[in-house]
C-alpha cells in the first residue's frame, strides 16, 4: 500500500535551534518528493521538489534530502526562527510523465518558542 | 500578481444545501488543482485540470461533488446536495506545467473554509 508517513508529529524547538523532520514512503514507483510549509490558516507553500536522482535540496536556511534507495526524506531547518513554526507537509508522486497519483503526510507541527 | 484568488473565504450552510466555492489561478497557469484538508485525513487532492479540461477526478469523494473549469480564469466546486462530514478546508492551487517527472511548484490560494451544520 503506497504510503506516506511523516515524523515526529509534533515538535517543539527553541529559536536559533536546528531541527530535523522525518518523511518515510512505500510509494512506488517513485516520481517525485515534495516538502511543503503551511501556516496556520493559509494554504500550504513549495520548499522543495526533488526527482530520483537528487538527494539534496536547498531552500534559505531549509534543506530537503532524499534517500531513494531507504525511501526515505528528512528537511532540516537551520537556526529557527519564530516564523518557521508551522506544519510541514511531505507529498510524493508516483508517476513520471504526468502529476501522477499523489499521496500527502500528515504533517509535522512545528513551534519555534522564544 | 495577486496570486491565486478563492471566495468566499468562509463558508457556513446547513446540510442538504448547494454549496459553490469559487477559484481563480494565477494568470497563465496551464494546471489548476482542487484540494480537500480536514484533522482526520489532512490534506487531499479532488480533482485536476489542464488547460481547462479535467484530467484526473479520482479524489472527488462522491457524485455530490462536481467541478467545472469554464475557462483559463476560473473554476468551481460544488457540493449538492451537502452534508456535515463535508466540512473542511478547500484548497485551490495552480500550476505552470508539468514536466516529467519532475512536477513544478505548485501556488495555493488561502482557502476556503467550510462548516456544514
Amino acid at each position: 500500500k503506497n504510503q506516506v508517513e511523516q515524523s515526529p508529529q509534533s515538535l517543539i524547538i527553541l529559536e536559533g535551534k536546528n531541527c530535523t523532520l522525518q518523511c518515510n514512503y512505500t510509494v512506488s514507483p517513485f516520481s517525485n518528493l515534495r516538502w511543503y510549509k503551511q501556516d496556520t490558516g493559509r494554504g500550504p507553500v513549495s520548499l522543495t521538489i526533488m526527482t530520483f536522482s537528487e538527494n539534496t535540496k536547498s531552500n534559505g536556511r531549509y534543506t530537503a534530502t532524499l534517500d531513494a534507495d531507504t525511501k526515505q526524506s528528512s528537511l532540516h531547518i537551520t537556526a529557527s526562527q519564530l516564523s518557521d513554526s508551522a506544519s510541514y507537509i511531505c507529498v510524493v508522486s508516483d508517476r513520471g510523465s504526468t502529476l501522477g497519483r499523489l499521496y500527502f503526510g500528515r504533517g509535522t507541527q512545528l513551534t519555534v518558542w522564544p | 500578481d495577486a496570486g491565486v484568488i478563492q471566495s468566499p473565504r468562509h463558508e457556513v450552510t446547513e446540510m442538504g444545501q448547494e454549496v459553490t466555492l469559487r477559484c481563480k489561478p494565477i494568470s497563465g497557469h496551464d494546471y489548476l488543482f482542487w484540494y480537500r484538508q480536514t484533522m482526520m485525513r489532512g490534506l487531499e487532492l479532488l480533482i485536476y485540470f489542464n488547460n481547462n479540461v479535467p484530467i484526473d477526478d479520482s479524489g472527488m469523494p462522491e457524485d455530490r461533488f462536481s467541478a467545472k473549469m469554464p475557462n483559463a480564469s476560473f473554476s468551481t466546486l460544488k457540493i449538492q446536495p451537502s452534508e456535515p462530514r463535508d466540512s473542511a478546508v478547500y484548497f485551490c492551487a495552480s500550476s505552470l506545467f508539468l514536466t516529467s517527472g519532475r512536477g513544478e511548484t505548485q501556488y495555493f490560494g488561502p482557502g476556503t473554509r467550510l462548516l456544514v451544520l
